[in-house]
C-alpha cells in the first residue's frame, strides 16, 4: 500500500532563517506531489506541484522554492522566511496526470515564524 | 475566476441530520471531492462525484448537479466524531484541485 510521510510535524523559526521541509511517497512510481499552505480559516492554496523528477510548477510567486531530486521525494525550501509564511503546509500526492484520482495527504507540518 | 463557496460554520446536534452545500465556478470539471479534516491534521477523502445524483457511502452521501454548479454532503446519525471541517474541491480543465474554504461543523451532544 501507498503511504506519504512529510516531516518535521512543528517548527518555530526565526525570520530570516531558512526552511526545508520534507515529503517521501511510498508504494507507488511516478506519482504528482503537491505542496499546499493552509491559513487559518483559509482554503488550501496550491504552492507547487510536479509531475517528475526535477519538474516543478510555482502557482504563487513568493519566497519559496521546490524540488524533487527523487521520484518520490518532495522537498519545500525558504532562504529567508517571512511572518506571512507561518501556516499549516500539507504534502500531497496522486497517481499520474490526468487522472481523476484522490488525493493523499502528509501528516502536516505546521510552521510558526516569529 | 475560479470560486468554491460554502458555509463558514454550521452547528448541528448528536443522533441529527446535516446537509452542507457546495456552489462552485470552474473552468471545466473533472470531479468534485469532499474531504474531511479534524482540527490539527491533514485532510482524508470521503468521496467524489463526477455524474450527475446522489452517491452513498455509509452514514455519508454526496450530491451533484453539474448544470447548477451544486454539490451537497449528507452526514447521518451524527456522531461526536463528525465534528471537523469538511472541505469541498473542484478538479478543472486542468485536473488541478479548487479549493473551498472548508465548513467547521460543530456537534452538540
Amino acid at each position: 500500500s501507498q503511504t506519504i510521510h512529510q516531516w518535521p510535524a512543528t517548527l518555530v523559526q526565526p525570520v530570516g532563517s531558512p526552511l526545508s521541509l520534507e515529503c517521501t511517497v511510498e508504494g507507488t512510481s511516478n506519482p504528482n506531489l503537491y505542496w499546499y499552505r493552509q491559513a487559518a480559516g483559509r482554503g488550501l492554496q496550491l504552492l507547487f506541484y510536479s509531475v517528475g523528477i526535477g519538474q516543478i510548477s510555482s502557482e504563487v510567486p513568493q519566497n519559496l522554492s521546490a524540488s524533487r531530486p527523487q521520484d518520490r521525494q518532495f522537498i519545500l525550501s525558504s532562504k529567508k522566511l517571512l511572518l506571512s509564511d507561518s501556516g499549516f503546509y500539507l504534502c500531497a500526492w496522486r497517481a499520474s496526470s490526468g487522472d481523476t484520482g484522490e488525493l493523499f495527504f502528509g501528516e502536516g507540518s505546521r510552521l510558526t515564524v516569529l | 475566476g475560479q470560486n468554491i463557496d460554502q458555509p463558514t460554520e454550521m452547528t448541528a446536534t448528536e443522533g441529527a441530520i446535516v446537509q452542507i452545500n457546495c456552489t462552485y465556478q470552474t473552468s471545466g470539471f473533472n470531479g468534485l471531492f469532499w474531504y474531511q479534516q479534524h482540527a490539527g491534521e491533514a485532510p482524508t477523502f470521503l468521496s467524489y462525484n463526477v455524474l450527475d445524483g446522489l452517491e452513498e457511502k455509509g452514514r455519508f452521501s454526496s450530491f451533484l448537479s453539474r448544470s447548477k454548479g451544486y454539490s451537497y454532503l449528507l452526514l447521518k446519525e451524527l456522531q461526536m466524531k463528525d465534528s471537523a471541517s469538511y472541505l469541498c474541491a473542484v478538479m478543472d480543465s486542468n485536473y488541478q484541485l479548487i479549493w473551498g474554504a472548508g465548513t467547521k461543523l460543530i456537534i452538540k451532544p
